[in-house]
């Protein structure tokens, strides 16, 4: 079965760079038309959709943070890795990644979830 | 401010229905982009109750509904019971954004 794990710092200082690594098995990304995506939801807020990397290593990133996010796969290991940079109190919220179910390069659902991690970010 | 709308809460006793609404525009589900709902029950991950806008994953009661108009997409749920309360989220694709969005999520409280 498909799952996802979240792996990082559950701390980390104001303008100091993120990085998140989101470890998945029963599925390959290196299959036709999967892809992971990180999702994040500040607390007691809703979910807030990141950045989604696909099988062929199209990526996309949400436009308000676009400069921000890097989004990178290392098929052999089934893992996906987040950078988010300059990291800022308002950025504190739970990661989570999760597996796309989808036959094109858009739309699609979230069909499998990781646990999430919480991130804070405070001096 | 979300890209698809929702009610911040709904409630129902018991065995009654409610219905989640979630709209949004021309450039998501006005487009045809499917829309798929989410339950996140209290501490837990958002789990997916609804995909392609009325598509029930396995193991998801058939209490759980989902149907489409226009730019708009209501969730259904029937014969309440105390375990569905819950947070629900609705999902798209918005054209505009090149990317994927949800909405603000509806706090559903079971009386």
């Amino acid at each position: 079965q498909i799952t996802l794990k979240e792996s990082g710092p559950t701390l980390v200082k104001p303008t100091q760079t993120l990085t998140l690594t989101c470890t998945f098995s029963g599925f390959s990304l290196s299959t036709s038309a999967v892809g992971v995506g990180w999702i994040r939801q500040p607390p007691g807020e809703a979910l807030e959709w990141l950045a989604l990397i696909f099988w062929d290593d199209d990526k996309r990133y949400s436009p308000s943070l676009k400069n921000r996010l890097t989004i990178t796969k290392d098929t052999s290991k089934n893992q996906v890795v987040l950078t988010m940079t300059n990291m800022d109190p308002v950025d504190s919220a739970t990661y989570y990644c999760a597996h796309r179910l989808g036959g094109s390069s858009s739309g699609g659902t979230f069909d499998y979830w990781g646990q999430g991690t919480l991130v804070t970010v405070s001096s | 401010q979300s890209v698809l709308t929702q009610p911040p809460s709904v409630s129902g006793a018991p065995g009654q229905r409610v219905t989640i609404s979630c709209s949004g525009s021309r450039s998501n589900i006005g487009a045809g982009y499917d829309v798929h709902w989410y339950q996140q029950l209290p501490g837990t991950a958002p789990k997916l109750l609804i995909s392609g806008n009325n598509n029930r994953p396995s193991g998801v009661p058939d209490r759980f509904s989902g149907s489409k108009s226009g730019t708009s997409t209501s969730l259904a749920i029937t014969g309440l019971q105390a375990e569905d309360e819950a947070d629900y989220y609705c999902q798209s694709y918005d054209t505009s954004l090149s990317g994927w969005v949800f909405g603000g999520g509806t706090k559903l409280t079971v009386l």
